[in-house]
Parts: structure tokens; sequence; C-alpha cells
């Protein structure tokens, strides 16, 4: 079965540090990936998306985020950190033979400390 | 900016109770979706819908879920005797063309 794996539960970074958070996916297929950001009581705001073309791609806030084919990643970052971004970021995948469904990793939530 | 909004934004229930959950789709969007968070664990997806039916339904959607678009703008969830486990964040979410997919900001239902 498809499965998005971010390995960092909590990650902690000062404010104005470069951040990267981790995503994996365990198919090999063509996927759609996407970046999501939620703040808590939030819903799901889509940062960034990627489904064909340049690999490195550029989202909302500063992020960016570049897809590794070779190694199944689509790790999201930023180069300095603000003190408004400390929410939980979802990487979620798509597959083009799965139909249009999104398989979510566990999340990362993100503390900024001043 | 058109958002995707879901009201209420908290519901509370009693076990075995029938609950609709609404949700108002970005207007000129043609696929819609259910997803639910237990606290604590992943996003999962539900349901999917298109052209008035639907097109991929998961594990969890059993028969006691049900989605209907009544009119022309209102895409809803109903759970037809809740149970304990269905306590989650419900998200609607909607495409133009299948990805990517924009949420609502989810509705709380906690099941008593």
């Amino acid at each position: 079965a498809q499965s998005v794996t971010q390995p960092d539960i909590h990650i902690t970074v000062s404010e104005g540090a470069s951040l990267e958070l981790r995503c994996n996916y365990s198919y090999g297929a063509t996927p759609y990936l996407f970046w999501y950001v939620q703040s808590p009581g939030q819903g799901l705001q889509l940062l960034l998306k990627y489904f064909s073309g340049d690999t490195l791609v550029q989202g909302i806030k500063g992020f960016e985020a570049e897809f590794k084919r070779s190694q199944s990643s689509f790790n999201l970052r930023k180069p300095s950190v603000h003190w408004s971004d400390a929410a939980e970021y979802f990487c979620a995948v798509g597959f083009m033979e799965y139909g249009n469904k999104l398989v979510f990793g566990a999340g990362t939530i993100l503390r900024v400390k001043s | 900016e058109p958002e995707v909004t879901q009201t209420p934004s908290h519901q509370v229930t009693q076990m075995g109770q029938e609950v609709i959950l609404r949700c108002v789709p970005i207007s000129n969007h043609l696929y819609f979706y259910w997803y639910r968070q237990i606290l604590g664990q992943k996003v999962e997806f539900l349901v999917s819908f298109y052209n008035n039916e639907i097109s991929e339904k998961s594990e969890i959607f059993d028969d006691q879920f049900s989605v209907e678009r009544p009119d022309g703008s209102n895409f809803t969830l109903k759970i037809r005797s809740t149970k304990l486990e269905d306590s989650a964040m419900y998200f609607c979410a909607s495409s133009e063309g299948g990805v990517p997919q924009y949420f609502g900001p989810g509705t709380r239902l906690l099941v008593l």
C-alpha cells in the first residue's frame, strides 16, 4: 500500500535559522506531491505542489521543496524561519494510478524559538 | 481568494445519533472529498465524489457513511449512527481537476 513517512515528529529551530522537513513516499510511480500546513485549530493550507517539470518548486510564505525521484523524497525547506511558521506540516502524496485520493504523512510539528 | 467552508465548526453528539456535516466547496470545483483526522493520527481519506456519484471510497467509509450534493453548492457527509470511534476532525476538500485539493477548516466531531 502507498505510504508517506515524515520521520521527524517534532523539530525545534531558532528564529532566523534554516529549516528542512523530510518526507519520503513508498511507491515508485509518478506521484503528485504536496505540503500542507496546519496551525492550531485551523484547516490544512496548501503550501506548494509538484506535478511534473522542474523538481524544485516554490510555494507560499517563502517555502520551497525539492523532488528527488531517486530517493523518493520531497523535502520542504525554508532559508530563514519566522516565529509565525510554528505549526504542523503535512506531506501528502497522490498517485495517478490510485485516483485522486491523497495519502498523508503523520505530520511534523515545528517549534520556533526566539 | 475563494475558500472551502464547513459547518458546524464543532459538533457534540450522543452515540447512536445521526450527524450531518456540511461543506461548501469552491464554486467552480468539480471534485469533492472528505477526509478525517482522529486526534494524534494521520489525516485519512474517506471518500471522493465527482459527477454526482462516489468515485472512490476507503475501507473506513462503510454503510454508516453517506455523501450527498443536495444542491449546486453544498456537499454533505452523513454518519447514520455515530460511534465513539467516529470522534475526529472531518475535513472537506475540493478540486478543479482532482489535484491539488483545497481543504476547509474542518468540523470537530465529538461522540459521547
